[in-house]
């Protein structure tokens, strides 16, 4: 009965390769996110998707480009990995588009090494 | 823009003890606030938010927060603290219009039995 999962929990591969990170929600959420959350902890939000429009996209390289097939979906491909790509890559949902009251639910989380 | 600042890297606290974790907020019109908590190798679980009305609210796992608007503060507390509290804690914000969630630093908490 996972709510917000992703795959793969963990990824590890070279600089210079490309690979992409899958999230699902059976929450029946029509908005989901994706963040980024470094060495330190820090927690940044890089895109967000309502019905696979795109509605948030911060300041991101264009390397990182998220896919949304449907609404449940949400996948982040990233091409010419960096070492600074390294971190743990999380998931969200929300139920409503551009409410702020709406309380966010994470998946698990995928760690990126870059080697 | 919006931030968030948790002035406390780490919060000790012995077992039985009250917990209180500190934020303050800034934003632009009435703000949205959350709390989440973030165990080893985990995601992000949701505490609770304050939205509107009373300022002192309720969440998961026995945990409250106060909003204060003249402090602009929203901290996290607890009466009793458990070990099994020990994780690390992020505040949050939205503005009131957008779904653009701010995030702390983050404080980890680390309770002693």
């Amino acid at each position: 009965d996972t709510a917000v999962s992703q795959t793969p929990k963990y990824l590890v591969t070279q600089m210079g390769n490309d690979k992409s990170i899958k999230c699902e929600q059976n929450l029946g959420h029509d908005t989901m996110y994706w963040y980024k959350q470094d060495s330190k902890k820090f927690l940044k939000i890089m895109f967000s998707y309502n019905n696979k429009e795109l509605i948030i996209n911060e300041t991101v390289p264009n390397r990182f480009s998220p896919k949304s097939p449907d609404k449940a979906h949400l996948n982040l491909h990233i091409n010419s990995l960096e070492l600074g790509d390294s971190a743990v890559y999380f998931c969200a949902s929300s139920q409503v588009r551009g409410l702020g009251t709406d309380t966010q639910y994470f998946g698990p989380g995928t760690r990126l090494t870059v080697l | 823009a919006q931030s968030v600042a948790q002035p406390e890297d780490q919060v000790n606290v012995a077992e039985g003890n009250p917990l209180t974790v500190k934020c303050t907020y800034s934003v632009s019109g009435n703000p949205y606030l959350f709390w989440y908590v973030q165990y080893p190798n985990r995601g992000l679980q949701f505490l609770l938010k304050y939205i509107t009305g009373d300022n002192l609210v309720k969440g998961s796992y026995g945990f409250e927060a106060e909003f204060n608007k003249s402090q602009t503060s929203f901290h996290l507390k607890k009466p009793s603290a458990l070990v099994s509290d020990s994780a690390l804690y992020f505040c949050a914000v939205t503005p009131t219009a957008g779904n653009k969630l701010t995030f702390g630093g983050g404080t980890r908490v680390l309770v002693k039995p």
